[in-house]
């Protein structure tokens, strides 16, 4: 099955500075990769997702990139602010054959500091 | 439209007991699915169902059960309840490809939280 895997565990940056989070997936045929955000003590939000046929996307001030060949994936946060600070999960899926199962990263837990 | 929405939110149960929860998905979603979430294993797979049918199945004993409703509505349940079953129980709802919407793009409800003591 797939194996996500995620780094780093935990982050702290500076207010203002730009935080990079990393993702691998083991399935060649894994196609959908979402990005949860959650905060103690509430639902993972999806923040933002990105599909196979696409190499980045971005949303403001956040950034996801996909690399097929090297499998892997990452989240790029800039110009952080304190509401930033939250727990991040990298997520994969082979979407749309019927299998929405999400195999989930285990976690960063980023900090900023203000 | 509304979110996802579970009940009860809070659960507190003995060891051995059984325990049912409940996930109302966002309107016009057909598909669920439902995560275990610990501080040690982090977000785990149990299942998922589109259409009453059980269409995947996470790694989980047999304890671990779930059904669907023709208004899509799920429950899912635990039985011979054992203390590392305490987590909180995540659903999460997607309409289908099929049904012209993105079956992968998952919204989360905001948890069961289950102790078992």
């Amino acid at each position: 099955g797939e194996n996500v895997e995620q780094h780093p565990s935990t982050l702290s940056v500076q207010e203002g500075d730009s935080a990079v989070i990393k993702c691998t997936y083991s399935d060649s045929a894994s196609n959908y990769f979402p990005w949860y955000k959650q905060e103690l003590g509430k639902r993972p939000q999806l923040i933002i997702d990105i599909r196979s046929n696409v190499g980045e996307k971005k949303d403001q001030r956040i950034a996801v990139t996909l690399n097929k060949t090297a499998k892997h994936f990452s989240l790029h946060i800039t110009e952080t602010q304190p509401e930033d600070s939250a727990v991040y999960f990298c997520a994969a899926s082979r979407a749309n054959f019927g299998n929405e199962k999400l195999t989930f990263g285990t976690g960063t837990r980023l900090t900023i500091i203000p | 439209k509304a979110g996802v929405t579970q009940t009860p939110r809070y659960l507190i149960k003995t060891r051995g007991q059984q325990v049912t929860l409940s996930c109302s998905p966002i309107s016009g979603h057909r598909s669920v699915s439902w995560y275990q979430q610990t501080p040690g294993q982090g977000l785990q797979f149990l299942f998922e169902y589109f259409s009453e049918t059980q269409r995947n199945k996470g790694n989980f004993p047999g304890r671990f059960s779930g059904r669907q409703f023709s208004n899509s509505r799920s429950e899912m349940n635990v039985s011979t309840l054992e203390l590392g079953d305490s987590a909180l129980y995540l659903c999460a709802s997607s309409l289908d490809v099929r049904l012209g919407g993105n079956t992968d793009t998952q919204y989360f409800g905001p948890g069961t939280r289950l102790t078992v003591l």
